[in-house]
């Protein structure tokens, strides 16, 4: 168990509808990542919350945001969801320790569009 | 951008034998990660390698880095079952420390054969 909890574990939504994944870290860590991990585009980062903070941003599409609360958990919203955005859906925290960040990764919300 | 691709993206071994995965990637990079990932499971970190020449082992597995040739290599020695999943190896986006994304590899889905 890498202390990161993801919640809930499967979601089935219809397309064009709105969905919230949440996220709580580890104890002590104040970076969250999400990624995306599907079969045709693989794993993708997705966007990455420090301290409440936008830190960085990649592969994330405009129908989708996120944002981290005060308890540093955090929340990846996906909307007018299409079929395509069928997938694991994974959060990481991470503390940041000298020079390099090491990334523990959640059991991933597993996300269907029908 | 930022590309990392591995080789094999498929690999089917007997048990006993010792076999290599690599990882090139395409630019300047100070951290390169490598995760085990067993079929609808999370991402468990294997390996953070941080300098040009490391090297780490973990009983079967062991992982190097050579930043010049921007190449990391996973070796397996005398292969067992359970050893059995997809590895990723991943790359991280910035430089100089602090928090950011992976960019990660396709993965090389692993099976041993008895």
């Amino acid at each position: 168990d890498s202390g990161v909890t993801q919640t809930p574990k499967h979601l089935i939504t219809a397309t064009g509808q709105r969905v919230t994944l949440r996220c709580s870290p580890r104890s002590g860590d104040l970076s969250v990542y999400w990624y995306q991990q599907s079969l045709d585009q693989g794993l993708q980062f997705l966007i990455q919350y420090y301290n409440g903070e936008e830190r960085a941003k990649g592969n994330i599409l405009e129908r989708f945001s996120a944002q981290q609360f005060p308890d540093l958990h955090s929340e990846l919203n996906l909307s007018s969801l299409e079929l395509g955005d069928s997938a694991l859906y994974f959060c990481a925290s991470s503390v940041e320790s000298g020079g390099y960040t090491e990334a523990f990764f959640g059991q991933g919300t597993r996300l269907t569009v029908v | 951008e930022l590309k990392v691709e591995q080789n094999p993206l498929f690999l089917s071994m007997q048990e006993g034998k010792n076999y290599t995965i690599y990882c090139n990637y395409s630019t300047t990079s100070d951290r390169l990660y490598w995760y085990r990932q067993d079929p609808g499971k999370s991402l468990e970190s294997l390996f953070v390698l941080l300098s040009n020449g490391a090297v780490k082992q973990e009983g079967r597995l062991m992982a190097s880095l050579d930043t010049k040739a921007r190449l990391s290599t996973l070796h397996i020695t005398a292969a067992v079952h359970d050893l059995s999943a997809t590895y990723f190896c991943a790359v991280g986006r910035g430089s100089g420390g602090g928090a950011d994304g992976l960019t990660f590899g396709k993965g090389t889905h692993l099976i041993i054969q008895p």
